[in-house]
Parts: structure tokens; C-alpha cells; sequence
């Protein structure tokens, strides 16, 4: 079975720009959950997305937006940039809510 | 105050040595998980457990909810076992989790 894959994987944006970051989950898997991780503030939860709907959102603005897609396929978006935005954005999927979660390797994001 | 404690920050160890890696956590979970992820940025989950104790290879995992408190245990350490070991917990039934800030970990030959 293939992996979770997140396209694309190095991004270079400009502030006040948008960016829509791509996760495919595992064949099966219907939880999809987006992370963000900085050198400053470690992994930090953005979202979980479970059969189209947003379950869980952690403590990010309204600028970090998600969904998921009826083949779970999940894009997350962020509007107007700010330069603390740039990180790792992690994707991860599950088969179910509370089971086991598989990575994806990550998108790298820098804005300028 | 972070709701998942992990110590020590970093550890150097010689190879063979005996590892363990600790997380206390201040709520209530329905799952702790053990992460590791190597330089380049990948995340692999290596226990998940709700309780008692969980064996794979070289690694053991722990977990006392009474004390609210887990063990990563690496016997006879490789230097391929170099990484950062990220305690996370989630709660009820979602997949919300909270991290802890990882422990790096190199292990020299």
C-alpha cells in the first residue's frame, strides 16, 4: 500500500499570499489531521478532517482553513501569509478516529 | 504550562547503552503515542498504547495512568536509532493530539 503523500513537498511563498498544501491519505484511511511544526513552538494540531467533515481544530486563526474531499484526499489552505507561517505542515492518516495515524513526509513552507 | 512533559531534552548515549526517554502529561487521554522523527522531517508512529506495555524489536513502551506517566525504553542502542522521539497524547475519541517538545537523541558508535 502506498503511503500518505503531500504535494507539494517545498514551497516558497511571499507575505500576504495564499497557499493550498495537498494530502492524499492511505487507500482505506477516512481521518485525515494537519500539523504544523516550527522550531519555536514544536507540532501543533490544526485539524482533523473524518468523512468530509472538520471534527477536531486546535488554537490557529481563521486564515488556516482545511477539507476533505469524498475520496479523502484533504487540502489545507492558508490566506494572507505571514512570515511566522512558514514550517512544517504535516498530514497524517488514520483508518478511523482514535486509531493508529501513518504521516505523510511533510510540506515545507517558507514565506518571505 | 504544557499539557505533555518530555525529559530529557536531548541525551547522548554510546552504542549498546540503555535508553529511556520519559513524558508525564496533565490530562485526560483515551491514548498515549510514541513518534520518531529523523533528520529531513518524517514522522513514524512506534506505539501506540492505552495501558500496561508494549514490546517491539528494541524498543519498549510503557504507560502508568494512575501516575499519568510513560517510558520509551531503547535497549542496546544503534546509531541508527539517532532521532527525536516526540511523546504525544489524544483525547476521547478524536485525533487531536498534543505534543511534547521530543527528545533528541544521538547515539554514538
Amino acid at each position: 500500500k502506498a503511503g500518505v503523500t503531500q504535494t507539494p513537498r517545498y514551497l516558497i511563498k511571499t507575505r500576504g499570499q495564499q497557499v493550498t498544501l495537498s494530502c492524499s491519505p492511505i487507500s482505506g484511511h477516512r481521518s485525515v489531521s494537519w500539523y504544523q511544526q516550527t522550531p519555536g513552538q514544536g507540532l501543533q494540531f490544526l485539524f482533523e478532517y473524518f468523512s468530509e467533515t472538520q471534527r477536531n481544530k486546535g488554537n490557529f486563526p481563521g486564515r488556516f482553513s482545511g477539507r476533505q474531499f469524498s475520496n479523502s484526499r484533504s487540502e489545507m489552505n492558508v490566506s494572507t501569509l505571514e512570515l511566522g507561517d512558514s514550517a512544517l505542515y504535516l498530514c497524517a492518516s488514520s483508518v478511523l478516529q482514535g486509531y493508529e495515524q501513518y504521516f505523510g513526509p511533510g510540506t515545507r513552507l517558507t514565506v518571505t | 504550562k504544557n499539557e505533555v512533559e518530555q525529559s530529557p531534552q536531548n541525551l547522548t548515549a554510546q552504542e549498546e547503552e540503555f535508553i529511556t526517554i520519559n513524558c508525564s502529561y496533565s490530562v485526560g487521554i483515551s491514548a498515549l503515542h510514541w513518534l520518531q522523527q529523523h533528520p529531513g522531517g518524517g514522522i513514524v508512529s512506534l506505539f501506540m498504547l492505552s495501558s500496561g506495555k508494549k514490546k517491539h524489536g528494541r524498543l519498549i513502551a510503557t504507560i502508568n495512568i494512575q501516575e499519568k506517566h510513560s517510558s520509551l525504553h531503547i535497549t542496546a542502542s544503534h546509531p541508527r536509532d539517532s532521532a527525536v522521539y516526540i511523546c504525544a497524547v489524544s483525547q476521547n475519541t478524536g485525533n487531536q493530539f498534543y505534543f511534547g517538545t521530543g527528545t533528541s537523541l544521538t547515539v554514538i558508535p
